[in-house]
């Protein structure tokens, strides 16, 4: 069983859709959460980074982690064609004063029809 | 803006040749990571580095890949006697640890590697 297991894709939605996406993880001593946005052929970017369980919101973006259930989720609102990339969880059990390795899901790909 | 550079960004080679691969990090960042992505994956870590000292390695940075970062700037990531299994591509990433505080880990753009 991988360490983080993320849905697999890819995923297709309409403009203006509700997209939720989901990661789940074996090891509990994973406390920082991430999703990362990538574009075909580039690095990652950070979207969203979240410390233990909780919600938190950045425009459309929301993230969720629920430690309890080793769930965390990516909410996107009003879903865009520029939206349309791949979606990767990250986590890391440390944090930054020691080694913040992250272990990253296997990513989703998202495109979003106009 | 000066973000992470990699260099360079797509390298072809024949297999059993040597390869390089460069990473400028964000100035002044303290930590930088080496990490692999294949297709359909996510990345991979494989190394980091503090300053200058490299304080972890991953078991996927076998005894054919070496990396430096001399004088805790500028980072090289060299793989000797390429195999047609390290096509990939090498992400370098770099952050700033100041205490127990700071854990944003910026990527650079990726060095794309094809073994033929």
């Amino acid at each position: 069983q991988k360490e983080v297991e993320q849905d697999p894709g890819p995923l297709s939605v309409p403009e203006g859709a509700i997209v939720s996406l989901n990661c789940t993880y074996s090891n509990s001593a994973f406390q920082y959460f991430m999703w990362y946005r990538q574009y075909s052929r580039k690095g990652p970017e950070l979207l969203m980074y979240t410390y233990s369980s909780g919600n938190k919101e950045d425009g459309r973006f929301t993230a969720q982690v629920d430690k309890s259930s080793k769930y965390i989720s990516l909410f996107i609102r009003d879903s865009q064609p520029s939206d349309s990339a791949t979606y990767l969880c990250a986590m890391s059990s440390l944090g930054a004063g020691a080694n913040s390795k992250l272990t990253f899901g296997k990513g989703i790909t998202l495109s979003v029809r106009p | 803006d000066t973000g992470v550079s990699q260099d360079p960004r797509h390298k072809i080679t024949k297999r059993g040749q040597n390869v390089t691969f460069r990473c400028d990090p964000i100035s002044e960042h303290n930590r930088l990571y080496w990490y692999r992505q294949t297709l359909g994956q996510g990345p991979e870590f494989l190394t980091y580095f503090q300053n200058e000292a490299q304080l972890e390695k991953s078991r996927l940075l076998s005894d054919r890949f070496s990396a430096e970062r001399p004088k805790g700037s500028f980072s090289t990531l060299e793989i000797q006697r390429t195999e047609q299994g390290d096509s990939a591509m090498y992400l370098c990433a770099s952050s700033l640890v100041v205490g127990l505080s700071g854990n944003t880990i910026y990527f650079g753009e990726g060095s794309w590697l094809t073994v033929v």
